[in-house]
């Protein structure tokens, strides 16, 4: 069965300092991986999804198929970027989205 | 973009009485949407799959007598949740896919409180 991993409920940094918000996954298949945000008050959305290779707001995340990983990165912490972030896989089969327990990013300054 | 609406946004009830969540699609079709369970500072866990003009897929381990599902149309999904009782006090959300086949849209959540 597939599974999401994020070890961490917090984490806190600075402001300037970077931000690795980690994710492993556990899937037989091909993996389509995603990163969710969701802002104080806000419903949940699509930050960036590992198909497309892009760079929203600052923030990337490289598949590694080897260690299974799908860790979100930004260089330079912004206060803005404090939020639950999680991180999703895609399973094709019903076109389900199964979501690690999330990470509560604090950006402090 | 698409945007997914959820009413009501919160609801109290007293324990025994059912409770309906409506979720809506307001500018696309969706033919299959999806019903999500938030625990406080937990994930999101899917609890079933609304297909329009067949019956709701549920996962594992949810009741399907207890949260019926129907999707009457290709913009309108509503979960019922039937002789609610405390332990259902939740979060739920609701989404549905967009053009892309995995990108979902999220509505903002009904927080259900069970007296």
């Amino acid at each position: 069965a597939q599974r999401v991993t994020q070890p961490e409920k917090l984490l806190s940094v600075f402001k300037g300092a970077p931000v690795e918000l980690k994710c492993n996954y556990s899937y037989s298949g091909s993996p389509e991986l995603f990163w969710y945000v969701q802002y104080s008050r806000q419903r949940l959305q699509l930050l960036l999804r590992h198909i497309s290779r892009e760079s929203i707001k600052g923030f990337t995340a490289d598949l590694n198929k080897g260690e299974t990983s799908f860790h979100l990165k930004k260089p330079f912490a912004q206060e803005e970027d404090s939020a639950m972030y999680y991180c999703a896989l895609f399973t094709g089969g019903g076109n389900k989205l199964t979501f690690g327990t999330g990470t509560q990013l604090k950006v402090e300054l | 973009g698409a945007v997914v609406s959820q009413h009501p946004s919160r609801v109290i009830c007293k324990s025994g009485t059912s409770v309906k969540i409506e979720c809506r699609s307001l500018d696309f079709q969706a033919t299959t949407m999806f019903w999500y369970r938030q625990f406080p500072k937990q994930s999101l866990m899917l609890m079933a799959t609304s297909n329009e003009g067949s019956k709701a897929t549920y996962e594992q381990g949810v009741e399907k007598d207890k949260f019926l599902i129907n999707h009457a149309s290709l913009t309108l999904s509503t979960l019922t949740v039937t002789s609610a009782h405390p332990e259902d006090s939740s979060f739920y959300i609701c989404s549905a896919p967009g053009r892309s086949y995995n990108e979902q849209f999220f509505g903002p959540g009904t927080r259900l409180t069970v007296l």
